[in-house]
């Protein structure tokens, strides 16, 4: 099976801009996390979801937003960029909400300028 | 929330030896705690996993032991090897999918 794909890879941006990240899980999960790595912070949960539903939401403010589509595959939408959003973003597929293993794809490495 | 502290934040064993990692964690209800390896530049990867309801559990070179009422848990990777060279970390969960993490620990095996 393959595994979690992430894209873009890499990613600049300038302050005040908006990204969209996107990630397609394991074929046959249906559950995707995403998550905030950087140095300072260590790695924080962003946000669930399940069936195209938001399941949790981390302690990030509204400019962090996500979705899922029907077929598992979700993006995560973070707005009016700032400097501090600069950080390695991960998204992990598991197959349900009952504390399935998540496995993690390789991240998008977003650089605010 | 929860709040998972780990232990050491770096260390450092000749090849062969024995390596240790701690954590705690502060709610009762989390019942299940993965464990990952991150290698540099690389994604997390799950490693091992324990639920609530099972106190130990051995895979090959890799064992993890809970202790519910101490509300910690801990790794322990025996006749180390360079390839374990790597940052590691503990999680914890009470509900669904979102995991709480550590700080990390970097493990250095030196050959």
């Amino acid at each position: 099976k393959a595994g979690v794909t992430q894209t873009p890879r890499y990613l600049i941006k300038t302050r005040g801009q908006q990204v969209t990240l996107s990630c397609s899980p394991i074929s046959g999960h249906r559950s995707v996390s995403w998550y905030q790595q950087t140095p300072g912070q260590g790695l924080q949960f962003l946000f669930e979801y399940f069936s195209e539903t938001q399941r949790n939401k981390g302690n990030f403010p509204g400019r962090f937003s996500g979705r899922q589509f029907s077929n598992s595959r979700s993006e995560m939408n973070v707005s009016t960029l700032e400097l501090g959003d600069s950080a390695l973003y991960l998204c992990a597929s598991s197959l349900g909400v009952r504390q399935y293993e998540q496995y993690f794809g390789p991240g998008t490495r977003l650089t605010v300028t | 929330g929860e709040n998972v502290e780990q232990h050491p934040s770096t260390l450092s064993v000749q090849e062969g030896d024995s390596a240790v990692i701690k954590c705690t964690y502060s709610d009762s209800a989390s019942n299940y705690f993965p464990w990952y390896k991150q290698e540099l530049g690389k994604r997390p990867q799950l490693i091992i996993d324990i639920r609530s309801n099972v106190g130990e559990k051995k895979d090959q070179r890799i064992a993890v032991t809970l202790n519910k009422t101490a509300k910690h848990f801990s790794l322990h990777i025996t006749e180390t090897q360079p390839e374990d060279s790597a940052v590691y970390f503990c999680a914890a969960s009470n509900a669904g999918n979102m995991l709480t993490f550590g700080g990390g620990t970097r493990l250095m095996v030196k050959p």
